[in-house]
């Protein structure tokens, strides 16, 4: 039982290029979330999932695109890279069952866009 | 959106019983309060999670007062270990809610021998 894992570990971009990020769990959780984590500071959400085939913006949606083709999949997109992007990227899912949620977070995607 | 408030930083000693306190006053009747760990280069971890009252599990224990409009994470004889980053979140999850998930700023601890 792996949990969450992430690919690439590491990534460096050069501006305008793009990038996929893939998430993986095998908790059979319906609910997945990308974050992003800038230097000293929080995360904050991008985009999550409530199952399969769906997807929904979070508090920083913008130059990002996700799809979620299998359950055990979450996929976050970078169509065209900027050094704003330059972050740590985690995903997390969770079972939500009922009124409360834990959420379970990968190690994590250090990328550089220069 | 029920945004949180916590201390910046804090510091104790080995041994020594830590209360950190996470001010929520927006918080809605059908949030939940959840505390993370997060330590440098690693995502978080769940620590704990509760609705009202107290909360106790082996890690740490949890406080809501009745109003809700805070909450006290307690954690017992820390070691150099718990050194991390706490976050206080407040959610409902379901849904739609799931979007108003905010971690804030979080609260860096620092345990010294």
């Amino acid at each position: 039982n792996a949990g969450v894992t992430q690919t690439p570990k590491f990534r460096v971009l050069k501006t305008g290029q793009s990038m996929t990020l893939l998430c993986a769990q095998d908790m059979n959780h319906e609910y997945m979330y990308w974050y992003r984590q800038d230097p000293g500071m929080g995360l904050r959400l991008i985009h999550y999932s409530v199952g399969e085939g769906t997807t929904a913006k979070g508090e920083v949606p913008d130059g990002y695109n996700v799809s979620r083709l299998k359950k055990q999949n979450f996929l976050l997109g970078l169509e065209s890279a900027a050094p704003s992007q330059t972050s740590v990227y985690f995903c997390a899912s969770s079972p939500v069952a009922g009124k409360t949620d834990t959420q379970y977070f990968g190690p994590g995607t250090r990328l550089t866009v220069l | 959106l029920a945004k949180t408030t916590q201390p910046i930083s804090m510091d104790s000693y080995e041994g020594q019983e830590v209360n950190i306190t996470c001010s929520h006053n927006n918080i809605a009747t059908n949030d939940y309060i959840t505390w993370y760990q997060q330590f440098p280069s690693q995502g978080p971890r769940f620590i704990i999670q509760g609705y009202k009252t107290k909360v106790t599990n082996e890690v740490a224990s949890l406080f809501i007062p009745a109003d809700r409009k805070s909450s006290t994470l307690s954690l017992p004889r820390v070691s150099l270990s718990d050194t991390a980053v706490y976050y206080c979140l407040v959610a409902s999850y379901k849904g739609s809610s799931a979007s108003k998930i905010i971690f804030g700023s979080g609260t860096r601890l620092s345990i010294r021998p």
